[in-house]
């Protein structure tokens, strides 16, 4: 059973237009909640996150979205840039697990 | 470079082996953690370990183990493989704080034939 969810498994958007990756949980325990950004070849990087206490958290051109009542994320990319291509993934912990659970990624490919 | 290494890179090895997974942490991260991507799925949770001893446990088969030495170097040991344990290995490590972000190496891609 899938805890953190990315349904769409790719997007494409244009460059300089906004990038929209949804993220759903059913984890009621869930906390915190993080962003990554991996490229091929390479580790997840940590790109953003939001606490459970707050709706929304921003740096720079991305901001999180959190939705507590739907169980839904959302990242936004604004403007959208050719080097943000990348697969992003979500992920959640709470406070009764040790460890983060992500979701299987969406494919980001923005073109110039 | 996120300061996680780990070796080797790539790895090709028989069905019925063992092979072993090494990761050094980011100099002062006490906690180390496996994460396991197989085709089309995410990132797995294997097992975390904080200053040398274990913490957490997913989903870890019993023909796999880990541990984190005193010099916090982590190896995750794969024994009787199989085709399916076919998968990128990650390792990552934090300063073990709540919700500290954890910085991953660049994976061990392994391939069982």
């Amino acid at each position: 059973d899938q805890q953190v969810k990315q349904n769409s498994p790719s997007l494409s958007v244009q460059e300089g237009r906004i990038s929209i990756l949804n993220c759903d949980y059913t984890n009621s325990m869930f906390d915190y909640f993080l962003w990554y950004k991996k490229y091929p070849a390479e580790g997840p990087t940590f790109l953003i996150s939001i606490s459970s206490i707050k709706d929304k958290n921003e740096d720079g051109r991305f901001t999180v979205f959190l939705n507590k009542s739907a169980k839904h994320l959302s990242l936004h990319i604004v403007p959208s840039q050719p080097g943000d291509s990348a697969v992003y993934f979500c992920a959640a912990i709470g406070r009764s697990q040790g460890n983060l659970i992500f979701g299987k990624g969406t494919k980001l490919s923005v073109k110039p | 470079d996120s300061g996680v290494t780990q070796t080797p890179k790539h790895l090709i090895t028989a069905t019925g082996q063992r092979v072993t997974l090494r990761c050094s942490p980011r100099s002062g991260d006490l906690s180390v953690y496996w994460y396991q991507q197989s085709l089309d799925q995410g990132l797995q949770f294997l097992i975390q370990y904080y200053n040398g001893e274990e913490r957490a446990k997913g989903n870890i088969l019993e023909r796999f183990s880990a541990q984190q030495f005193p010099d916090l170097h982590s190896e995750l040991n794969l024994s009787s493989l199989e085709l399916g344990d076919s998968a990128l290995y990650f390792c990552a490590s934090s300063v073990g704080a709540a919700n500290s972000p954890l910085h991953f190496g660049n994976g061990t891609r392994l391939t069982v034939t």
